[in-house]
């Protein structure tokens, strides 16, 4: 079965500096891998998606991820945090169900970011 | 142009109540997907739709529960007899085609709070 274990519950860093969000996955095929963020009272919003055509994604509002298999790692990154980037984000693996794929999130990763 | 909504935005039940909630997701859009999602906690599949046929409600926690989209557009979550342990934030999300490399959109969520 398809999942995905993100690795810490909790991050906090400083503004400007860089933003690490750890993700691994179990998959016992080529996964489609995303993050998704959440801000208070909003929608989810997707950051960035692997579909197998680069090993290194880039997405939205600086955010990037890098596929490593042979870690089964899908890291999130960011160069320098923003104040605005405190939000919890989740590492979501498409899993194949009866019919159709329906995405299974992790527990998700709380980012503070301090001034 | 306009995302999925949700309505309504906050529902308070007592324990025994029967609730719906509403799905309207992006027109045009095929597929179809609540989420239930427990404080703390990443969201959970519940239900899929393609159309109007429900394709898979294997995430349905238990006979309470049904969803229907009968002319393949808005979305109903019927929740019957609701318990303590449905409070959660309930999750829309519509997607233009199947595949596992689709990206789902999602709507704020309702969140139902069952006294």
């Amino acid at each position: 079965a398809q999942s995905v274990t993100q690795l810490d519950s909790h991050v906090s860093v400083s503004e400007g500096t860089p933003v690490l969000l750890r993700c691994n996955y179990s998959s016992s095929y080529s996964p489609s891998l995303f993050w998704y963020v959440q801000h208070p009272n909003k929608g989810l919003q997707l950051l960035l998606k692997y579909t197998s055509a680069a090993t290194l994604v880039k997405g939205i509002n600086g955010f990037e991820a890098e596929f490593k298999k042979s870690e089964t790692s899908f890291h999130l990154t960011k160069p320098s945090a923003h104040m605005s980037d405190a939000a919890e984000y989740f590492c979501v693996v498409s899993v194949l169900s009866n019919s159709g794929y329906a995405l299974n999130f992790g527990k998700g990763t709380s980012l503070l970011v301090t001034p | 142009g306009a995302g999925v909504s949700q309505s309504p935005r906050y529902k308070v039940a007592k324990r025994g109540q029967d609730v719906a909630l509403r799905c309207d997701p992006i027109s045009g859009h095929v597929s179809l997907f609540w989420y239930q999602q427990a404080l703390g906690q990443g969201p959970e599949f519940l239900t899929y739709f393609q159309n109007e046929a429900q394709l898979d409600k294997s995430g349905l926690p238990s006979d309470r529960f049904f969803a229907e989209r009968p002319e393949g557009s808005v979305s109903t979550l019927k929740i019957q007899r609701t318990q303590q342990e449905d409070s959660a934030v309930y999750l829309c999300a519509s997607s233009l085609r199947t595949g596992d490399y689709n990206e789902q959109f999602f709507g704020p969520g309702t969140r139902l709070t069952v006294l």
